[in-house]
């Protein structure tokens, strides 16, 4: 049982391009999440899917696009990096209402220079 | 919507003493809370939850957390400190598929 898988774990961009962060989870949860971490700031939320063919914007959505391609796969693209978009980045599945628990990923270290 | 405040940015106590990271929440609803710890250069980890059973949770690692709702807080507390425990605590607020942190606690213990 794999859990949350996230790819690439580094990554380093020139500003301007482009790039898609892959998650996958095998836990057949519905609820899939994207939050980046920034010191002091916590853990803020990018965009959210709370079920299969639906995605809502989170806190800081701009630059940013997803895609719930299944309901295993939800899959974050930025489409010209920003060094503002410096950050580490994770994915997450929650098991709820029933069994509530986040499932995270472990994470993508993102460097636009 | 939910959100989440964590007191103090910064906690700092001496090995063996206790540890207490304060956290409130505003919700028109009940909430789930959550407490998770990432240690340095780490992913994320459940300490413990409450989900509207017993108030007094326990969680690993010897920690527990007290739900209040009159006080609309979910503090964490530890009897004794381990140089272990110096990591980074989130408080999580959720509803249904609504999670939001709080902004993140650094404990360091002091030898």
């Amino acid at each position: 049982n794999a859990g949350v898988t996230q790819t690439p774990k580094f990554q380093v961009l020139k500003t301007g391009q482009s790039m898609t962060l892959q998650c996958a989870q095998d836990m057949n949860h519905n609820s899939m999440y994207w939050y980046r971490q920034d010191p002091g700031m916590g853990l803020r939320l990018i965009y959210y899917s709370a079920s299969e063919g639906t995605t809502d914007k989170g806190e800081v959505p701009n630059g940013y696009n997803v895609s719930r391609l299944n309901k295993r796969e939800f899959s974050l693209r930025l489409e010209s990096a920003a060094p503002s978009q410096t950050s580490v980045y994770f994915c997450a599945s929650f098991a709820g209402p029933s069994g509530e628990k986040l499932f995270f990923g472990s994470g993508t270290q993102l460097s636009v220079l | 919507a939910q959100s989440v405040t964590q007191l103090d940015s910064h906690v700092s106590v001496s090995e063996g003493t206790p540890v207490l990271l304060r956290c409130n929440y505003s919700s028109s609803y009940s909430p789930s809370l959550f407490w998770y710890v990432q240690h340095p250069n780490k992913g994320l980890q459940l300490l413990l939850k409450y989900t509207s059973a017993a108030t007094l949770v326990k969680g690993i690692n010897g920690f527990e957390a007290e739900f209040k709702k009159s006080e609309t807080s979910f503090h964490l507390t530890k009897p004794s400190a381990h140089m272990s425990d110096a990591a980074e605590y989130f408080c999580v607020a959720g509803l249904f598929y609504k999670l939001s942190f709080g902004a993140g606690t650094t404990v360091t213990v002091r030898a």
